[in-house]
Formats: structure tokens, C-alpha cells, sequence
């Protein structure tokens, strides 16, 4: 699978978009993005996946760019509850399915 | 949305013992379910894939015999660590997959595990 690249940490005020970047250029066709967080001491969560079209859901948007060597994932309005480490990760379809978590990007959200 | 239950969420006990921790997809069939292990201010880190009625897979460096994993329904799987030491003090998280292979796995909320 793909690796991908993420910053170490991000601030956002509340109420703010949080925009978080993650780079995974050596992704392949048949490779999904999927993006999950992890609030302390729980059990990471899912939030939205994609293939090559921008996606949205209730949590968030996945805006994949055109060559899909990198995708952004945006909380439109963030709340001090979305502060939490949050993992990019390229998944291919045909494999056993395992999920190989780097270190993400741990996201602060300040009053 | 998909619900995966982990239990015990929390235990602590004495050196040498073994101790089991459950993994259950309370709304959908998992064919497959995976465990990890997530050591302090770490990433999580794959343990091992198991399959419905299959023996698991393991990764590098995970010791089968010491943690055994059995997945015999498909809403059902366990992790036993057996003679658990100090060391094997940490989060123990499963997640489980429907088997359409683009779908999202889910998680449970973990077991933290601490050996004195």
C-alpha cells in the first residue's frame, strides 16, 4: 500500500474550516484515500474515504486532487470536540483490507 | 451506523495471568476483523487479520503463540494474551470489516491493559 505523508500537528480556531493535507503520491489506480481520527484514549473512528471524486458526508469533505497524489480533508465548522489525531491512509481494494496507520496529524482546536 | 463492541475496556492484572478480550460487530457480519496494539503517544500498530473460521495471519514479529486470536462466528472474535507481562501492558483495539472490499473497517473502542 501506498504511504502517505501528513504534518505532525495542526491549530484551528473553532468555528473555523480545518483544513488538513495529506500527501500520498505513489498511490495507485485501484488504491482508495480513507481518513479516520482518534480522540484520546478511544478506538479510532471513521470519517469519509474516496477513490478519485471529491466526497462529502455529514462529518466532512475529502477533496482529492486531479493526479490523486494528494487529497485534503475539510471540517467545514470545527468544534472543540474535533481535536484529535487524524490518520490519512491509502488502502487497495484487492488486498486483505488491513489499514496501515502512520502518525497523522494531531489537530488542536482553540476557543 | 456499523457498531463494534470491545470488552473488557479496562483491566488490570497480576503477571502470568492470560487474559481475554472480545471483539463483536453488534450490526453487521464481519468476515474479517483485525486487532492492534497502540503503545503511548504511538501510532496503532496491525497485530493481525483474522477470518471467519480461518487461523489467523499475523504480522512481523507478532508472536502467535503468545497472542491468540480466534474468530469462530461472524460477529465474534477474541484475543488472548497469554502470560502476559509487563511489557505487554498497552491498548488493544479490533476493528472489524464486511467484507466488500472498499468499505470502511470500524472500530471498537479499545481494551487498555495493564500487567504488573
Amino acid at each position: 500500500d501506498a504511504k502517505t505523508t501528513q504534518p505532525p500537528s495542526m491549530d484551528c480556531a473553532e468555528g473555523r474550516a480545518a483544513n488538513l493535507p495529506c500527501n500520498h503520491s505513489t498511490i495507485s489506480g485501484n488504491e482508495y484515500v480513507y481518513w479516520y481520527r482518534q480522540i484520546h484514549s478511544q478506538g479510532p473512528q471513521y470519517i469519509i474515504h474516496g477513490l478519485k471524486n471529491n466526497e462529502t458526508n455529514e462529518m466532512a469533505s475529502l477533496i482529492i486532487t486531479e493526479d490523486r497524489k494528494s487529497s485534503t480533508l475539510i471540517l467545514p465548522h470545527a468544534t472543540l470536540r474535533d481535536t484529535a489525531v487524524y490518520y490519512c491512509i491509502v488502502r487497495g481494494s484487492g488486498n486483505t483490507g488491513k489499514l496501515i496507520f502512520g502518525q497523522g496529524t494531531t489537530l488542536q482546536v482553540k476557543p | 451506523g456499523a457498531v463494534v463492541s470491545q470488552h473488557p475496556s479496562w483491566v488490570i492484572c497480576k503477571s502470568g495471568t492470560s487474559v481475554k478480550i472480545e471483539c463483536r460487530s453488534l450490526d453487521f457480519q464481519a468476515t474479517t476483523m483485525f486487532w492492534y496494539r497502540q503503545f503511548p503517544k504511538q501510532s496503532l500498530m496491525l497485530m493481525a487479520t483474522s477470518n471467519e473460521g480461518s487461523k489467523a495471519t499475523y504480522e512481523q514479529g507478532v508472536e502467535k503463540d503468545k497472542f491468540l486470536i480466534n474468530h469462530a462466528s461472524l460477529t465474534l472474535s477474541t484475543l488472548t494474551v497469554t502470560s502476559a507481562h509487563p511489557e505487554d501492558s498497552s491498548f488493544y483495539i479490533c476493528s472489524a470489516a464486511q467484507g466488500v472490499s472498499n468499505q470502511p473497517q470500524h472500530f471498537g473502542d479499545g481494551t487498555r491493559l495493564s500487567i504488573l
